[in-house]
């Protein structure tokens, strides 16, 4: 079994929607990441998380939120969605003091 | 801010040649990782490196951490057809939140 799961793996929906976006591992680790990946802009930090309690924002933060329901659980919400955040959206995790993080397969969104 | 600047963008080969690419930055790393990206699948871990000048081979793959701390490459030898994939170097700055820098990309085509 994949130690990083995303759910779902490809979403369509439509402009104003709220989507949510799922991530949960079995590594055991306490921070948590959320990226997306567009085409020639390589990946870039939406948001993160070291521990339960502790919820920062990445680069491109704007119009996204998360939850960090349990360790294991790191969820990407989209409140309101639009066209331009279509996208390949990775959930990461890595071990405290080395940084090494593990990616999850992905979820490609598109946003009509 | 960080960057990294990774080259070659893209290269196509024959099977069988060796393959090299680098990262540089104008900034100390702490730690630089190598991963791979089939398409449609979350990047996958090659190499770690934690440590200034370290050399690590993990099968036919070959990544060294600059001594200066600005810099890695990674070599692939004797390329085979499942090498294909984008390949993307990524630094660490400890103590700076964890987040990883990654590099633009290197699009590997091989042709059998």
């Amino acid at each position: 079994d994949a130690d990083v799961t995303q759910t779902p793996r490809n979403r369509i929906t439509k402009t104003g929607k709220r989507i949510m976006l799922e991530c949960s591992q079995t590594k055991g680790h306490d921070r948590m990441y959320w990226y997306r990946q567009d085409p020639g802009l390589g990946l870039r930090l939406i948001y993160y998380s070291f521990d339960v309690k502790d919820i920062n924002k990445g680069e491109i933060s704007d119009g996204y939120s998360v939850s960090r329901q349990a360790q294991a659980k790191f969820s990407l919400s989209l409140e309101s969605a639009i066209p331009n955040q279509t996208a390949l959206y990775f959930c990461a995790t890595s071990v405290d003091r080395l940084d090494t993080q593990y990616f999850g397969p992905g979820t490609r969104l598109t946003v009509l | 801010g960080q960057q990294l600047n990774q080259s070659p963008q893209s290269m196509f080969i024959q099977e069988g040649e060796d393959v090299s690419m680098n990262c540089t930055s104008s900034s100390i790393f702490n730690t630089w990782l190598w991963y791979k990206q089939d398409p449609g699948e979350g990047p996958v871990l090659l190499i770690a490196l934690y440590k200034a000048g370290e050399l690590t081979s993990n099968g036919r793959l070959t990544a060294q951490f600059g001594i200066t701390r600005k810099d890695s490459f990674l070599n692939i030898s004797a390329s085979i057809p499942s090498d294909v994939g984008i390949y993307f170097c990524a630094g660490v700055v400890w103590g700076n939140t964890g987040k990883l820098i990654f590099g633009q990309g290197t699009t590997l085509q091989v042709k059998p």
